[in-house]
């Protein structure tokens, strides 16, 4: 069975920095491009970075650029996203996607993990 | 304000037919296979469509996709109301290098 567990999320305040994780296991983690999406609270779904099965292409959104660090551990079936600079409108629910068929098609999901950034 | 357009919501009586539209660009949808994901509420968005009109395994036949030019379309038959959820396009945007949603859909089934 496939699974994608974030785990890392919580409260943090203006300016501080997360570290969320996503463990897979169910499948062959290296063979898979990644991606995380968030959805802030009541709002619609937004991607956030992209990361290739080897780490070799790495994409951002702009609202993240420069802040935001992907990165994956393919020998720990582990994605990650450092998080830097945090701002209140980063505050959302974090998921880790599976890309699959096609680019930023997403057939996995995992859970997701809150991130609130406030003072 | 999201690069793909979807109507805010839309509605329909049990057991009708809708459609819900997504409207992009050339650098997206144009060019790029569009997915469709649906949301209950409270939950993780679901994989519906892929590839413009494939269904993944266990998708049920009521839901369809498809696609001409800079848009595309998911159409629900058979209406049921655990279908009441909120739906998003997606595809991937070759000039932002970025994944793109549509700013997503409720659907009220009365």
């Amino acid at each position: 069975e496939v699974q994608l567990v974030e785990s890392g999320g919580g409260l943090v305040q203006p300016g501080g920095s997360l570290r969320l994780s996503c463990a897979v296991s169910g499948f062959t983690f290296s063979s898979y491009n990644m991606n995380w999406v968030r959805q802030a609270p009541g709002k619609g779904l937004e991607w956030v970075s992209y990361i290739s099965s080897s780490s070799g292409t790495i994409y951002y959104a702009d609202s993240v650029k420069g802040r935001f660090t992907i990165s994956r551990d393919n020998a720990k079936n582990s994605l990650y996203l450092q998080m830097n600079s945090l701002r209140d409108e980063d505050t959302a629910v974090y998921y880790c996607a599976r890309e699959w068929a096609a680019p930023s098609n997403f057939d996995y999901w995992g859970q997701g993990t809150l991130v609130t950034v406030s003072s | 304000q999201s690069v793909l357009t979807q109507p805010p919501s839309v509605s329909a009586a049990p057991g009708q037919k809708v459609t819900i539209s997504c409207s992009g660009s050339s650098s997206n949808i144009g060019n790029n296979y569009v997915s469709w994901y649906q949301q209950l509420p409270g939950t993780v968005p679901k994989l519906l469509i892929y590839k413009n009109n494939n269904r993944p395994s266990g998708i049920p036949d009521r839901f369809s996709g498809s696609k001409s030019g800079t848009s595309a379309t998911l159409g629900i038959t058979g209406l049921q109301t655990g279908d009441e959820a909120d739906y998003y396009c997606g595809t991937w945007d070759s000039s932002l290098s970025a994944g793109v949603f549509g700013g997503g859909t409720k659907l009220t089934v009365l």
